[in-house]
């Protein structure tokens, strides 16, 4: 139990073009979901935070108008890069939590964007 | 804030015990994680530890102690497969939970 899709594995696109990242709790309903960025041999670091049905919480220094995200059912959340340059290039891993006030997460497999 | 201090990198030979610490200094504290991380892959939970003390999981184990800002994971009977990123992650306050990751500690076992 506890998997956590995202699609896609790895994406490519142009400098200027906008790509649509998706994160689905496959066998839960996650109340909350979380977005994280790791750069090579960097750290995870939490992008944003999003409940299902409300806006997204980002954190400190993370351009909301950039990274679109849209947390429509209990199961799916996406992330939008809009306007990708090549410094976007990054490993973006979303995670998903079944219960309020629990420490338990479920990390999905991770997209790699490589933006040209 | 929070700060996270752990090694960069470790080696050790197959069969062997390894310990990976990692320190930090936050302003709220609720609980603390460690992740396995292979290359191109998401993190995998490992343990959470909330109170003082060392918790073992099979050839895993992990320490903290709240008053010194101090915790290690121990793995023992080391395989090549152990061979990955480990982060120490603080949880954040509140019923958030929210872990802060730190950099990682590269373990690469050998022959």
């Amino acid at each position: 139990g506890a998997v956590v899709s995202q699609h896609p594995s790895w994406v490519i696109c142009k400098s200027g073009t906008s790509v649509k990242i998706e994160c689905r709790s496959l066998d839960f309903q996650a109340t909350t979901m979380f977005w994280y960025r790791q750069f090579p041999k960097q750290s995870l670091m939490l992008m944003a935070t999003s409940n299902e049905g409300s806006k997204a919480t980002y954190e400190q220094g993370v351009e909301k108008d950039k990274f679109l995200i849209n947390h429509a059912s209990l199961t799916l959340s996406t992330l939008t890069v809009t306007s990708a340059h090549p410094e976007d290039s990054s490993f973006y891993i979303c995670s998903a939590r079944g219960q309020v006030n629990s420490y338990e997460q479920y990390f999905g497999p991770g997209t790699r964007l490589t933006v040209t | 804030g929070q700060n996270i201090d752990q090694p960069t990198e470790m080696t050790a030979t197959e069969g062997a015990i390894v310990q990976i610490n990692c320190t930090y200094q936050t302003s709220g504290f609720n609980g603390l994680f460690w992740y396995q991380q292979h290359a191109g892959e998401a993190p995998t939970f490992l343990s959470y530890n909330v109170l003082d003390g060392l918790e073992e999981k099979g050839r895993f184990s992990s320490f903290l102690s709240r008053s010194k800002g101090y915790s290690y994971l121990l793995l023992k009977e080391l395989q090549m497969k152990d061979s990955a990123s480990y982060l120490c992650a603080v949880g954040g306050t509140g019923g958030s939970y929210i872990p802060t990751f730190g950099r990682g500690t590269s373990l690469i076992v050998h022959p």
